[in-house]
């Protein structure tokens, strides 16, 4: 597509329970990111994928975090047992190689633990 | 870690006046730099970009200031309009494909 898509753009789950958020980069993009932002925080690292090489899961904040990119298009970010501190806008981003121009955002999935 | 941090986490000004937003950078090594707009209920979204072997670099009503002496970064935007008022990020790249961000700086228009 045009732009980096995310899905869905709103999800509100009982602690405890596992999420499942997906993100379509741009086509073409060989990068692509997961970001957390906080109310009123600036974005927090998560992970990186680059092509097929492994992932930088260096952000990841906990084994109950882990995230996929299946055939270096689509990725889904998986929360196990949520957590009320995991509630936050969990923005996806994408980038051609040695990312010109920096990263394409998507709106983002605003994730509520109740 | 990387650091980016911003100057003032809240900035207001009158609709038609100049603003600057700053941003202070940690790592001597990055040598790409962008600043990005976040709206409400957006990702944030590319403004203007600027690399290491320049100091100032000017796009449509928004210029980028460059001192690797300080390790400064700023944003200044000409008339500022009430479209302009989000949430401004800047992000330096010290190697890879790797960005790390700042925690922002709030712009409020005031029409």
């Amino acid at each position: 597509g045009a732009g980096v898509s995310q899905s869905p753009s709103n999800k509100v789950t009982e602690k405890g329970k596992d999420v499942e958020l997906r993100c379509d980069p741009i086509s073409g993009h060989t990068a692509l990111y997961w970001y957390r932002q906080s109310l009123g925080q600036g974005l927090e690292f998560l992970i990186y994928f680059q092509g097929n090489s492994a992932p930088d899961k260096s952000g990841l904040p906990s084994d109950r975090f882990s995230a996929e990119r299946t055939g270096g298009s689509v990725s889904t970010l998986t929360i196990q047992r949520t957590q009320q501190e995991d509630s936050a806008v969990y923005l996806c981003a994408s980038s051609s190689v040695k990312g010109a121009y920096g990263y394409t955002f998507g709106s983002g999935t605003r994730l509520t633990v109740v | 870690g990387e650091s980016v941090g911003l100057h003032l986490p809240t900035l207001s000004v009158q609709e038609g006046d100049n603003s600057i937003i700053n941003c202070a950078y940690s790592n001597s090594a990055s040598d790409y730099f962008i600043w990005y707009k976040q709206e409400s209920g957006k990702g944030p979204q590319f403004i203007i970009d600027i690399r290491s072997n320049m100091d100032k670099r000017q796009g449509q009503r928004v210029t980028v200031l460059l001192n690797k002496t300080v390790k400064h970064l700023s944003l200044q935007i000409a008339a500022t309009q009430p479209g302009d008022s989000a949430v401004y990020f800047c992000a330096e790249n010290p190697t890879g494909n790797q960005f790390y961000f700042g925690t922002g700086t709030s712009l409020t228009v005031i029409p």
